[in-house]
């Protein structure tokens, strides 16, 4: 069975500041895919990242950054220097390729609310 | 740009009503996804179709339906809605030729009072 975990609940932060939304997840597979989603008020789930467990360079994208570690099956991301704009539920995603027929099925983790603050 | 449209963001319905919650895509893509969303539960799959036809079971599937008779359209039917039905609820599509990466529509509020 595979699992997502965000332990974090709610984050507020105050504009300017870094902060980093945790992901554990768990999976018995070799071969999966992780994702993280931003969901802002509007309601749409828009694609940040995709990240295969064969590649676990960090990747850096404007003030987003990546920290995929496999020895703690982790996926964190860290928004730097914070804008209300970041303001949104944060959701962290699991699909393994067990098969070749897992047809692209996400587990979600429950999700962060984060909210800057001016 | 992939785009998935919902049919309404807003919906009320009463108990027992039959619902049909639409979702359109158009980017050819053969995956097409039904969640909901919940507080402190993230997205949970109810049914997903990886084809014309064809269609699975996810992890909720328990009271509801779906129906995709085209490719670019997955419907969403809550035969008898209940209370316990009020929720977002959230269509996806993704494909094989897409990096299997979920693009998502922008969900409709379902109220069942």
């Amino acid at each position: 069975a595979q699992k997502v975990t965000q332990a974090q609940t709610e984050i507020s932060v105050v504009e300017k500041e870094d902060v980093t939304l945790d992901c554990v997840y768990e999976t018995r597979d070799t071969t999966y895919y992780l994702f993280w989603y931003k969901q802002p008020p509007s309601g749409e789930l828009v694609f940040l990242i995709r990240r295969n467990s064969f590649d676990e360079q960090n990747e850096i994208s404007g003030r987003y950054s990546w920290n995929f570690q496999k020895s703690t099956s982790s996926f964190n991301f860290t928004i730097t220097a914070s804008q209300v704009v970041d303001s949104a539920v944060y959701f962290c995603a699991l699909r393994s390729n067990a098969g070749g027929t897992s047809y692209g099925k996400l587990t979600f983790g429950q999700g962060t609310i984060l909210t800057v603050h001016p | 740009d992939v785009k998935v449209t919902q049919s309404s963001r807003y919906l009320v319905k009463r108990t027992g009503e039959k619902v049909f919650l639409e979702c359109v895509q158009d980017m050819d893509h053969e995956n097409m996804f039904w969640y909901r969303q919940d507080p402190g539960l993230g997205l949970r799959l109810i049914y997903f179709s990886y084809d014309v036809k064809m269609k699975e079971k996810g992890d909720i599937p328990e009271g509801y339906s779906v129906s995709r008779e085209k490719k670019e359209r997955f419907s969403l039917i809550l035969e008898s809605a209940s209370t316990n039905q009020t929720s977002m609820y959230l269509c996806a599509s993704s494909s094989r030729v897409a990096k299997n990466i979920q693009y998502f529509g922008a969900g409709t509020r379902l109220s069942v009072l």
